[in-house]
């Protein structure tokens, strides 16, 4: 499985852009980078997912380099809702399983 | 649309005695099925997985086991408890790697 670098926290303001940074750089060729996030409390849920061109859903944006080696979400403007862990996950097609890194705690100040 | 059960929201059970958490899709066939744990503070921790109908990998030594008795149902199970499986037990569905759908969790407490 590619290994995967993300902060351990972040701090955003209400109504403000957030760009969450993933280094992977050991990702293969056929690994999606999937972004999952975890409210408090809850189950994971699906954020996007992509493999080489950027990606745009109704819940946010996907940045990913030229390269692959790293990724970038954007969440274009933060609620308090969005305060959660961040999760990048390269999974490879075909693969059975996600498997989760420590992620990135975002909090969202008002 | 394709739904995801998971029961019971909340446990506490004595130690030494059993467990049986269970997980069940609707409105899709042969998915692939997990469990997976988080304990206080930490991270998510794959424990089985499933591909079709009494296949189980398990991805952890431990001490629980699970089964898959019908195509949309998925079972956790433990003869008995050990105060280190308290944690948040989440039950997950996907179908060709294309959204992994997460249960609402059981919280269990071990006492």
């Amino acid at each position: 499985d590619a290994k995967t670098t993300q902060p351990n926290s972040m701090e955003s303001n209400e109504e403000e852009p957030v760009h969450l940074p993933c280094n992977h750089s050991t990702i293969s060729g056929t690994d999606y980078i999937h972004w999952y996030r975890q409210l408090p409390s809850q189950g994971p849920e699906y954020v996007i997912h992509g493999l080489t061109s950027n990606v745009n859903n109704r819940m946010a944006s996907l940045a990913i380099a030229e390269d692959r080696k790293s990724s970038t979400l954007i969440l274009h403007r933060a609620t308090l809702r969005d305060a959660a862990v961040y999760y990048c996950i390269p999974l490879q097609g075909g693969s059975e399983k996600l498997v989760f890194g420590k992620g990135t705690k975002l909090t969202v100040n008002p | 649309s394709q739904t995801i059960h998971q029961w019971p929201a909340t446990l506490v059970q004595p130690v030494g005695s059993p467990l049986s958490l269970e997980c069940t899709v609707e409105g899709t066939s042969n998915p692939n099925l997990y469990w997976y744990r988080q304990a206080a503070g930490r991270g998510l921790q794959l424990l089985f997985y499933s591909v079709g109908i009494g296949q189980i990998s398990s991805e952890v030594p431990q001490n629980l086991s699970a089964s898959r008795p019908q195509d949309r149902q998925f079972i956790l199970s433990s003869k008995k408890l050990l105060l280190s499986d308290s944690g948040f037990y989440l039950c997950a569905w996907s179908y060709s790697n294309y959204g992994y759908t997460f249960g609402s969790g059981t919280r269990l407490t071990v006492v």
